[in-house]
């Protein structure tokens, strides 16, 4: 099990570009969500999918844009990229929603984004 | 929305001795509180978690405490070593079927001093 992996590591973008991110699990789980990490701010939700088919805002969620493509597969979309999108950016996935069980959310190696 | 406060943003310790890291949650029906280390250069690891319904969780020698009442939990780390070095997130999240959010806290920096 590869777990939760992410492409690209790092990317540096000019203002004005565009990117996707991408995130892919093999643990067969239901949710998956997209972070930033910014220095003092802890990480903040962007966008998750709770299920298949489903999307929905987090807390941060403007600029970006997300598509789960598939049970496997949650991309994040930049459609132009701002400075203050510097960061880094995390995938994590969660077994199931809405049980007592299945609460942990397990993490990718991030994305280091440089918008300059 | 829910509000997680942690403190201290940094902490420094002596290896063998303890370290303690606090955190406080607003909305009194989150139910899950995780706590997750990052190492530099790489993503958040779930280490230990408590559900609301216990009061105190342990695993060798790190344990969670839990204070519904007053709406804060703990980390506590016992015989500190070397590779305890990371930044350690809290995290609070109320069960709520297919819009569970996990809320972190600002993270601390533990070091350890040989």
């Amino acid at each position: 099990n590869a777990g939760v992996t992410q492409t690209p590591k790092f990317q540096v973008l000019k203002t004005g570009q565009s990117m996707t991110l991408q995130c892919a699990q093999d643990m067969n789980h239901n949710s998956m969500y997209w972070y930033r990490q910014d220095p003092g701010m802890g990480l903040r939700l962007i966008y998750y999918s709770a299920s298949e088919g489903t999307t929905d805002k987090g807390e941060v969620p403007n600029g970006y844009n997300v598509s789960r493509l598939n049970k496997r597969e949650f991309s994040l979309r930049l459609e132009s990229a701002a400075p203050s999108q510097t960061s880094v950016y995390f995938c994590a996935s969660k077994e199931i929603a809405g049980r007592a069980f299945g609460e942990t959310q397990y993490f990718g190696p991030g994305t280091r984004l440089l918008v300059l | 929305g829910e509000n997680v406060e942690q403190h201290p943003s940094t902490l420094s310790v002596q290896e063998g001795d303890s370290a303690v890291i606090k955190c406080t949650y607003s909305d009194s029906a989150s139910n899950y509180f995780p706590w997750y280390k990052q190492e530099l250069g790489k993503g958040p690891q779930l280490i230990i978690d408590i559900r609301s319904n216990v009061g105190e969780k342990k695993d060798q020698r790190i344990a969670v405490t839990l204070n519904k009442t007053a709406k804060h939990f703990s980390l506590h780390i016992t015989e500190t070593q070397p590779e305890d070095s990371a930044v350690y997130f809290c995290a609070a999240m109320k069960s709520n079927f297919g819009n569970e959010k996990l809320t972190f806290g600002t993270g601390t920096r533990l070091t350890i001093i040989p």
